[in-house]
Formats: structure tokens, C-alpha cells, sequence
């Protein structure tokens, strides 16, 4: 079956850096999201990722290695509105079909 | 302002009672999609829809209907609402409907069946 796992919750102080992992077992791998959500809201996105390697967007970078099925988002300098659900979605295709599969979610708090 | 929106944002009803819940975008994106999210379930979509007239099943179809029948616009119809469908629901909206591309969502409509 498909599976994504994210870690349910992290605690982070302001200022540091932070890197959120989303590990996936699935077949027909087609490209990774990451996806911000603040309680209450709507999840806005961030990055995606396709091919291996480092996308750096400013404070935020997120990281694909396909052969290990991991994904990682690097929160830098945080600052107290990082605090938010971060998810994890995996585009998976099979023959002419797909779908985005959304993991659970990592809940940040950023402390003072 | 691009945006999606839903109505109502909140919504409390009882069992059985039928009710409608609706997303407009106004981007002129060829895809939308209902979800549903859960404690510990993450986003689970419902219905998606790949243009006007063109709807499909997602993952947890069940006791849900859509339609589609202008571009803008993608209601969620519950015929007979059950306490496990007491959930978030989120419309998204992409411009083309490939799984690649960006997904805009809307603000959220928080559901209790009694």
C-alpha cells in the first residue's frame, strides 16, 4: 500500500533551525509537495520537489532523495508565525492514473 | 483577489438533514476537489472534478455527491449527513488539473452532525 509518515509534533526555539522529515512507501512516485497550514486555515503551499536534490525559497528549503523515499523541509532563522501544520504530499501515477496522497501532518511550535 | 471561497464556514445539523456546501473560485482553474481532514488522517480527498460536467471519486466518496456544472463553481452535497462525516472540509482548486500543479484552497468548512 501507500504510506507516508511525517512525525506528529516538533518544539523548536526562535531563531533555530528546524528540519521536518516525510519518509514515503509508495510505488509510482511522480513528485512531492510541502504544504503550510495554521491552525484554523487553509493549508497554502511551499515547495515542490520532483527531482533529488535542494530547493532553497528564502528561509525555507525542502529536500527530495527518491531512492530513499525521504523528503525533509528546513525551516531557517524560525520566527514565532512558522508555528503551523506542515504537510507532506507524494503525487503518485499508476499507468494513466494519479492522485496526491497527503500525510498526517507535523505540527511546529516555535517557542520564544 | 484570486481566491477560493466556502459557505458556510461553520456548520452545525443533525443527522439526516440534507445540506450543501459551496465553493466558488474565480481563477478560471480547470480543476477542483473536495477533502475532508481528520485528527491523525491527515487530508483525504473526496470528489475531485476535471473540468465542467467531468467529476470523479476520490478516496472517501462515500455518503458525498458534487457537481459541476459552471467552471467556478463545485458544491459538496451531503443527502443524509451521519456523525461520521463531523469533519473539516477543504475545496481546492488547480489551474490545468495536473497532479503536479498547485493547489489553492479555501478557507475551510468545519462540520458537526449530531
Amino acid at each position: 500500500g501507500q504510506n507516508i509518515d511525517q512525525p506528529t509534533e516538533m518544539t523548536a526555539t526562535e531563531g533555530a533551525i528546524v528540519q521536518i522529515n516525510c519518509t514515503y512507501q509508495t510505488s509510482g512516485f511522480n513528485g512531492l509537495f510541502w504544504y503550510q497550514q495554521h491552525a484554523g486555515e487553509a493549508p497554502t503551499f511551499l515547495s515542490y520537489n520532483v527531482l533529488d536534490g535542494l530547493e532553497e525559497k528564502g528561509r525555507f528549503s525542502s529536500f527530495l532523495s527518491r531512492s530513499k523515499g525521504y523528503s525533509y523541509l528546513l525551516l531557517k532563522e524560525l520566527q514565532m508565525k512558522d508555528s503551523a501544520s506542515y504537510l507532506c504530499a507524494v503525487i503518485i501515477v499508476s499507468g494513466n492514473t494519479g492522485k496526491l496522497i497527503f500525510g498526517q501532518g507535523t505540527t511546529l511550535q516555535v517557542k520564544p | 483577489e484570486a481566491q477560493v471561497t466556502q459557505n458556510p464556514r461553520y456548520l452545525i445539523t443533525v443527522t439526516g438533514k440534507k445540506l450543501t456546501v459551496t465553493c466558488s473560485q474565480n481563477m478560471n482553474h480547470e480543476y477542483m476537489s473536495w477533502y475532508r481532514q481528520d485528527p491523525g488522517l491527515g487530508l483525504r480527498q473526496i470528489y475531485y472534478s476535471m473540468n465542467v460536467e467531468v467529476t470523479d471519486k476520490g478516496d472517501v466518496p462515500e455518503g458525498y455527491k458534487v457537481s459541476r456544472k459552471e467552471k467556478r463553481n463545485f458544491p459538496l452535497i451531503l443527502e443524509s449527513p451521519s456523525p461520521n462525516q463531523t469533519s473539516l472540509y477543504f475545496c481546492a482548486s488547480s489551474k490545468r488539473g495536473k497532479l503536479t500543479d498547485t493547489q489553492y484552497f479555501g478557507p475551510g468548512t468545519r462540520l458537526t452532525v449530531l
